[in-house]
């Protein structure tokens, strides 16, 4: 049973482009949430969604973000025209259960995001 | 708003010392508190705390939660090389959005 697969694992872009980071959870979890790290910070919750809905977008930036988790295939965070700031490792943690409960997350290896 | 507040923030020991760290928390319909492992990247599961007073053991790694006084310790004794890595604490509460509060970490470095 393969884990939480995230890729790529590292991307760079140049300010103004836009970056596309792909969470396929583990198989039979239908909850996935995305986080981002700065360095030396802790984990800092961006989006929670189910397949074909956002239920929590409260972490995520309203302006040049945005998740995605189609009926078929990975979930997609995309940061379109990026900066600096924007670099970051993001994480995906996927979980079978959904609320009140969330339990153990089971997360991905991360993608690293450097923008030039 | 929900805090999550880990101390040491860094920590350098010798291997075969014992160390405690620390996570304190405020946040609202508490549920369970979590502790992680960050090695290189993913972090990894090691303990779900709900109950007070109730230690988890897993080898030489134990927690405890104290819900009265909102805070949770971890303890690694006789510390290898190996448990170099960030210690995570994460907080979740009963919400209809299922987020977890992470604090910011303890960096803990074991040296030989």
């Amino acid at each position: 049973n393969a884990g939480v697969m995230q890729n790529p694992r590292h991307l760079v872009r140049r300010r103004g482009q836009e970056a596309r980071l792909r969470c396929s959870p583990m198989k039979g979890h239908s909850h996935v949430y995305w986080y981002r790290q700065l360095p030396e910070e802790g984990l800092k919750f961006m989006v929670y969604l189910q397949k074909e809905n956002i239920i929590d977008e409260s972490g995520m930036p309203k302006e040049r973000f945005s998740a995605e988790f189609p009926k078929e295939g990975p979930s997609i965070l995309r940061i379109q025209q990026v900066v600096r700031g924007d670099s970051a490792a993001y994480f995906c943690a996927s979980s079978p259960v959904g609320p009140p409960e969330i339990g153990k997350l089971f997360f991905g290896s991360g993608t690293q995001l450097s923008v030039l | 708003e929900d805090k999550v507040v880990q101390s040491p923030l860094s920590l350098v020991v010798h291997e075969g010392d014992t160390v405690t760290l620390n996570c304190s928390y405020e946040v609202t319909n508490f549920r369970s508190l979590l502790w992680y492992k960050q090695e290189k990247k993913a972090p990894t599961f090691l303990f779900m705390l709900t109950s007070s007073g109730i230690e988890k053991k897993s080898g030489r790694l134990s927690s405890i939660l104290d819900k009265k006084e909102l805070f949770s310790i971890l303890n690694i004794t006789a510390t290898q090389t190996g448990d170099s890595a960030v210690y995570l604490c994460a907080v979740e509460a009963y919400r209809n959005n299922n987020d977890m509060r992470f604090g910011a970490g303890t960096r803990l470095t074991v040296k030989p």
